[in-house]
């Protein structure tokens, strides 16, 4: 079955800390993977997808197939990166599954 | 970037009564466009696939005479709720999908639709 599990709904971290959002993922075929944020109050949006191994706002995200995992790691959380974080696999016909989500928040 | 803009932005409606709502992507061309649903504190649920000028594909457990979906163009898809409950209030995200080379293009999602039926 396709699924895409986040196993904590929250994490908390101060300032500067390593900040790292687990996501693992059930899939039969090649996957693809996403990582989507949600800021309070606007739209889902792309944070980044693997396939790009791109570093966005200093995040990055590392698929691992042997263990299914496709976690998103920031060395120095900041403030504004306080939101809801979504990992999302790609089926073949485009549909996106999301895992449950993780809020982080960044405590000054 | 890619813009997808979805309207209304919230609606109240009484039951019984039907609501509709617009998907538009704004500078791109989505031949399928998605439907998501997303309760309080929970994830995003896939309701169905819109594809320009054929049948909705619905997920399990949505019921497609409840649901309407229109895809009557390559920009614009509509989400018809009918005869509408209070059980349906929920926030439903549309989403287009942009070609892409390299790997499956990402989706682009609209701002969503608070619905409250009273």
């Amino acid at each position: 079955a396709q699924r895409v599990t986040q196993p904590e709904k929250l994490l908390s971290v101060f300032k500067g800390a390593p900040v790292e959002l687990k996501c693992n993922y059930s899939y039969s075929g090649s996957p693809e993977l996403f990582w989507y944020v949600q800021y309070s109050r606007q739209r889902l949006q792309l944070l980044l997808r693997h396939i790009s191994r791109e570093s966005i706002k200093g995040f990055t995200a590392d698929l691992n197939k042997g263990e299914t995992s496709f976690h998103l790691k920031k060395p120095f959380a900041q403030e504004e990166d306080s939101a809801m974080y979504y990992c999302a696999l790609m089926d073949s016909s485009y549909k996106l599954i999301f895992g449950s989500g993780t809020r982080l928040l960044v405590r000054p | 970037g890619a813009v997808v803009s979805q309207h209304p932005s919230w609606v109240i409606c009484k039951s019984g009564t039907s609501v509709k709502i617009e998907c538009r992507s704004l500078d791109f061309q989505a031949t399928t466009m998605f439907w998501y649903r997303q309760f309080p504190k929970q994830s995003l649920m896939l309701m169905a696939t819109s594809n320009e000028g054929s049948k909705a594909t619905y997920e399990q457990g949505v019921e497609k005479d409840k649901f309407l979906i229109n895809h009557a163009s390559l920009t614009l898809s509509t989400l018809t709720v009918t005869s509408a409950h209070p059980e349906d209030s929920s926030f439903y995200i549309c989403s287009a999908r942009r070609e892409h080379t390299g790997g499956k293009s990402p989706l682009h999602f609209g701002n969503g639709t608070r619905l409250t039926v009273t």
